[in-house]
């Protein structure tokens, strides 16, 4: 069980695309989602969490503008990375947690992002 | 910002030996410490959810111990296997999120 399945696992594309990143919890209700950004030989970074219909809660230095985040359903999140850059290479991956506090998270597989 | 340490690195074992690895976690605000498994090309893997001091889990031949006070972890695995090599995540919770360390990247020969 807690399987969360995050599409697509890898994107290669021209600088100023807009890129979307999906996140679906396959077998349970996510109460929050969480996106990371992993650089290379550095640690998961949250870059934001989101709660099912509300607005994404930003961590400090990540641009609200530049990465969209939706939440529709208790099921899926989506991460929109706006007119991306080189520099918004990376490794983006997401999480889901059902319930609050120490519930563990259930993380996708990731996404590679390659901006050329 | 806060600061979640795990050593070694990296460790490289022969199948059977046991082994362990730290985190070190800030010893203030404690509200949980997570433990992780990444295998190459799979998800993070949860192992543990620890939230009291002196708290000890175990799952199969791998368990935790609890610090809070001192503000440390560890992990150890009884008998390492081949398929237990991956990196070990650690993440402190204060509060509904998780800081993360870099892990501990355990590679087991045969």
């Amino acid at each position: 069980g807690a399987v969360v399945s995050q599409h697509p696992s890898r994107v290669i594309c021209k600088s100023g695309t807009s890129v979307k990143i999906e996140c679906r919890s396959l077998d349970f209700q996510a109460t929050t989602m969480f996106w990371y950004r992993q650089f290379p030989k550095q640690s998961l970074m949250l870059m934001a969490t989101s709660n099912e219909g509300s607005k994404a809660t930003y961590e400090q230095g990540v641009e609200k503008d530049k990465f969209l985040i939706n939440h529709a359903s208790l099921t899926l999140s989506t991460l929109t990375v706006t007119s991306a850059h080189p520099e918004d290479s990376s490794f983006y991956i997401c999480s889901a947690r059902a319930g609050v506090g120490n519930q563990p998270q259930h993380f996708g597989d990731g996404t590679r992002l390659s901006i050329l | 910002i806060l600061n979640v340490e795990q050593s070694p690195q990296s460790l490289h074992v022969q199948e059977g030996d046991s082994t362990n690895f730290t985190c070190s976690f800030p010893s203030s605000n404690f509200y949980a410490l997570h433990w992780y498994r990444w295998e190459t090309a799979k998800s993070p893997e949860a192992l543990f959810v620890m939230t009291l001091n002196g708290d000890e889990k175990k799952k199969g031949r791998i368990s935790a111990t609890l610090n809070t006070k001192e503000g440390y972890s560890y992990l150890y695995i009884k008998g390492s296997q081949p398929e237990d090599s991956a990196t070990y995540l650690c993440a402190f919770g204060a509060g509904s999120t998780l800081t993360f360390g870099k892990g501990t990247m355990l590679l087991v020969s045969p």
